[in-house]
């Protein structure tokens, strides 16, 4: 089993849309989760850090469930400049451990 | 907020010679620093972990004689490619580490081998 599996998608919707992202993991040991926005031919950059309680920041929701080891990502009303890649990503271990990335969910936002 | 300057961001080599790729911490120190490949639709994969003062770790299949890691200072991790092959050619990147949440990437280092 991969250690974080993603849809990749590719994700086509109309501008206004609301998506939703999911990804599993299988570290259960695993402490810290992110999702991560990776433009074409561009480094990863971080989207938004994923807590136990869930968090939003404007149209970004994320919420974890580590009973099923579980992430998701909703994106309401997207935009044009929300087409990218979307990187579920888990600190693969320790205080500084190195981070695992699945291979990402394309997404693709239309007029 | 932490910047993380990487450079080459992308070069052009032919078979058989290294390429250096620096990575800096410009406003905070790292002692780590993680180096990864991503080949086209693929995912991000760790190659090795920076640590300074010390050897680097490598993860399994990556060659450290072919992948020299070089962590001299708290703001600068080299990685080097060298003797150079076609299937070298991918997008690398440096990332540093500053606490659980607190990772940058660098830009990422376009290479390709011809």
């Amino acid at each position: 089993r991969k250690e974080v599996e993603q849809d990749p998608g590719p994700f086509n919707v109309p501008e206004g849309a609301t998506v939703a992202f999911n990804c599993t993991y299988s570290n259960s040991a695993s402490q810290s989760f992110f999702w991560y926005r990776q433009d074409c031919r561009k480094e990863p950059k971080l989207l938004m850090s994923v807590y136990s309680s869930g968090n939003e920041d404007g149209r970004f929701t994320a919420q974890l469930n580590r009973a099923s080891q579980y992430i998701s990502l909703l994106i309401r009303d997207s935009k044009l400049s929300d087409s990218a890649t979307y990187l579920c990503v888990v600190n693969g271990g320790g205080s500084q451990g190195n981070l695992i990335f699945g291979k990402g969910t394309k997404l693709s936002v239309k007029p | 907020g932490a910047v993380v300057s990487q450079h080459p961001s992308w070069v052009i080599c032919k078979s058989g010679t290294s390429v250096k790729i620096e990575c800096r911490s410009l406003d905070f120190q790292a002692t780590t620093m993680f180096w990864y490949r991503q080949f086209p639709k693929k995912s991000l994969m760790l190659m090795a972990t920076s640590n300074e003062g010390s050897k680097a770790t490598y993860e399994q299949g990556v060659e450290k004689d072919k992948f020299l890691i070089n962590h001299a200072s708290l703001t600068l991790s080299t990685l080097t490619v060298t003797s150079a092959h076609p299937e070298d050619s991918s997008f690398y990147i440096c990332s540093a580490a500053r606490g659980p949440d607190g990772y940058t990437f660098g830009s990422g280092t376009r290479l390709t081998v011809v």
